[in-house]
């Protein structure tokens, strides 16, 4: 099946850092989404990007579509201790199943 | 009250049982999805729904089973549970109508397979 490579795997931060994670693929996407995880709930929709070279905040968070449409990126300003989750990225491949696919996490801890 | 509500929320069984977990939806979604989470593995779907009756296969069906009797619930069905089994589940839906596949998901279903 299609895979996205999403890294860093974790991240250890201290409070007030700028994060930033990517994703990447072999594959041309028409769609990037991404969600974050609070422990014991599930993914959470956080920014939904639909054409190359967007780019589209809520609050402090800051999402790309890449301009090569095969890569997504994700910042954080300021870090604050509940952005502590699993930061998953998903797409939908341009051509291909409607269905979206997951990479595999980022893992954010963040020390007060 | 949740929009995507799974039960049990934790549940324990023995090798060779016969589980069903539950999902129900409020937001008048027509397509279902039941995705199964393990460390370091991301999210991956065992089976979907896009309408009542409707019953396609995922990446990792094996196993498992579905049904989908109304618009608003979807199960998930473990014939004799296995302990690579144990994991973290997660029902979602999506609108057909909107633009891309946006998923909203439960808080999902810890199951531990001893």
């Amino acid at each position: 099946g299609q895979q996205l490579n999403q890294s860093p795997q974790s991240m250890f931060i201290q409070e007030g850092e700028d994060v930033s994670m990517n994703c990447t693929s072999s594959s041309i996407f028409n769609t990037w989404l991404w969600y974050k995880q609070d422990p014991g709930e599930g993914p959470v929709l956080l920014i939904a990007l639909y054409k190359a070279g967007e780019l589209t905040s809520n609050g402090r968070l800051t999402a790309q579509f890449g301009t090569t449409r095969k890569d997504s990126f994700l910042n954080i300003s300021a870090s604050i201790p509940s952005d502590v989750g699993i930061y998953f990225c998903a797409g939908q491949v341009e051509g291909g199943s409607e269905k979206l696919v997951f990479g595999k996490g980022t893992k954010l801890t963040v020390n007060p | 009250d949740a929009d995507v509500t799974q039960t049990p929320r934790n549940r324990i069984t023995k090798t060779g049982k016969r589980i069903m977990l539950e999902c129900s939806q409020t937001k008048g979604h027509d397509r279902m999805y039941w995705y199964r989470q393990d460390p370091g593995l991301g999210l991956r779907l065992i089976y979907y729904s896009f309408d009542v009756k409707d019953i396609n296969k995922g990446e990792i069906s094996d196993g498992y089973s579905v049904s989908r009797q109304a618009q608003a619930k979807f199960s998930l069905s473990l014939e004799s549970a296995i302990p690579n089994q144990t994991a973290l589940y997660f029902c979602a839906t999506s609108d057909r109508s909107s633009p891309n596949e946006k998923l909203f998901f439960g808080s999902g279903t810890q199951l531990s397979v001893l």
